[in-house]
């Protein structure tokens, strides 16, 4: 399979526990994005990484969220001090390399439950 | 800057009926826009762009949209409704050019009854 994966699909975790997801893009994909997805909403814009440089970074990303992208390839996305407002389906996607005419392949998201 | 603003949060239609759902889009630059849609439980998957070659776009499952920049409108359409068209469809732009970000409308529920 060649496209976006993303792990784990579902984590559900206890307030004030730390979470780290990862996300594989497509092999030839430079840029990688992270949104996020709660119920009724479309996707909010939350970083974005060209190699392994973290470009953007959205007001969303409180300090308590973390992204790496060590090496240009796979990146992680760590939430410390969860909270239940961090609830929410975390999306990651890939984009060849370009302008913005490309369009992004994204993986099925990780559903995050703060109970 | 830029953003999108979906007109209708659901359209419900019927098979074999037309589908039109709307965007609006603002940005400071000549945009690029496409239209993901979403299956339950199932990854976003585009269904079309536009890039500034033709204003008429046509997608995946009979699906078209055109870009008229007078009104800054990117309006989705299909001719008739199938009852596997049912999902949540998210109008998005982009700065066509340097790296930008992808920025969604809040997305449309289109519901098709039989």
């Amino acid at each position: 399979d060649t496209g976006v994966s993303q792990d784990p699909r579902h984590k559900i975790t206890k307030r004030g526990q730390n979470v780290t997801f990862r996300c594989d893009p497509i092999s030839e994909h430079n840029r990688l994005y992270w949104y996020r997805q709660t119920l009724g909403q479309g996707p909010e814009f939350l970083t974005y990484f060209q190699n392994e440089a973290q470009l953007e970074k959205s007001r969303l990303l409180s300090d308590r969220f973390s992204a790496e992208r060590p090496k240009g390839s796979f990146s992680t996305l760590e939430i410390q001090r969860t909270e239940q407002g961090d609830s929410a389906m975390y999306l990651c996607a890939s984009r060849f390399p370009g302008g913005g005419n490309t369009e992004a392949f994204f993986g099925q998201g990780t559903r995050l439950t703060v109970v | 800057a830029q953003s999108v603003t979906q007109l209708d949060s659901h359209v419900s239609v019927s098979e074999g009926t037309p589908v039109l759902l709307r965007c609006n889009y603002s940005s400071s630059y000549s945009p690029s826009l496409f239209w993901y849609v979403q299956h339950p439980n199932k990854g976003l998957q585009l269904l079309l762009k536009y890039t500034s070659a033709a204003t008429l776009v046509k997608g995946i499952n009979g699906f078209e949209a055109e870009f008229k920049k007078s009104e800054t409108s990117f309006h989705l359409t299909k001719p008739s409704a199938h009852m596997s068209d049912a999902a949540e469809y998210f109008c998005v732009v982009s700065e066509r050019s340097g790296y930008s970000t992808l920025t969604f409308g809040k997305g449309t529920m289109l519901l098709v009854s039989p």
